[in-house]
């Protein structure tokens, strides 16, 4: 079965500074790839997925994921935070109908 | 508006009491699922439902019944819920296919005393 590791349970930047969260995976089949983010009281939403194609992916609020196939990772990045992606962000494997999720990283903006 | 819906948001009950917490997409999805989220753990499956009389359970389903009677309802039951059982809960739907996204409920959160 595959799986998710978040590398960083939590991760504390300045405001303007550039991000990366890390997420590495572990399957024995081609999987897709997602990164949610969960903002404080609210549900999961999808900022962007890895289906194929092209390995450097744009989602929401300016993030952008590459997948990189020979290191079996997912890394989630922005050039510059702002205050309100404080949040908690998880990464997902999907093979099938089976999603699996990171244990999550929360990252905290300051200011 | 797409949406799943859950109901109550806020929980707390005790030791013993069953309880049902309502799950509705309203995106006529096939897809089904129950999560319970913990500091550390993530998110970690209870049940899914593939279709209309179709459950099957997850990673985590001890102590958790569900039902799926009809396509866009999915109630997760706790017959006698313990302390263990405290935790927030997603809902989430999707297509039946691996490539789509999963959409989320606003979670419920419940305390059990």
């Amino acid at each position: 079965a595959q799986s998710v590791t978040q590398l960083d349970s939590q991760v504390p930047v300045f405001e303007e500074a550039p991000v990366e969260l890390r997420c590495n995976y572990s399957s024995s089949v081609s999987v897709y790839l997602f990164w949610y983010v969960q903002y404080p009281n609210q549900g999961l939403q999808l900022l962007l997925k890895y289906l194929s194609g092209s390995t450097l992916v744009k989602g929401i609020n300016g993030f952008e994921a590459e997948f990189n196939k020979s290191q079996t990772s997912f890394h989630l990045r922005k050039p510059s935070v702002h205050i309100s992606d404080t949040a908690e962000y998880f990464c997902a494997v999907s093979v099938g109908n089976d999603m699996r999720f990171g244990a999550g990283t929360r990252l905290t903006v300051k200011p | 508006e797409a949406q799943v819906t859950q109901n109550p948001r806020y929980l707390i009950t005790v030791t013993g009491k069953k309880l049902t917490v309502t799950c509705s997409q309203n995106m006529n999805h096939e897809y089904m699922s129950w999560y319970r989220q913990d500091p550390g753990l993530g998110l970690r499956q209870i049940y899914y439902s593939m279709n209309v009389e179709v459950t099957d359970k997850g990673d985590v389903p001890e102590g958790y019944k569900v039902s799926r009677k009809e396509k866009r309802n999915f109630p997760l039951i706790l017959e006698s819920p313990s302390p263990n059982q405290t935790s927030l809960y997603f809902c989430a739907s999707r297509t039946g296919t691996g490539v789509s996204e999963q959409y989320f409920g606003p979670g419920t959160r419940l305390t059990v005393t």
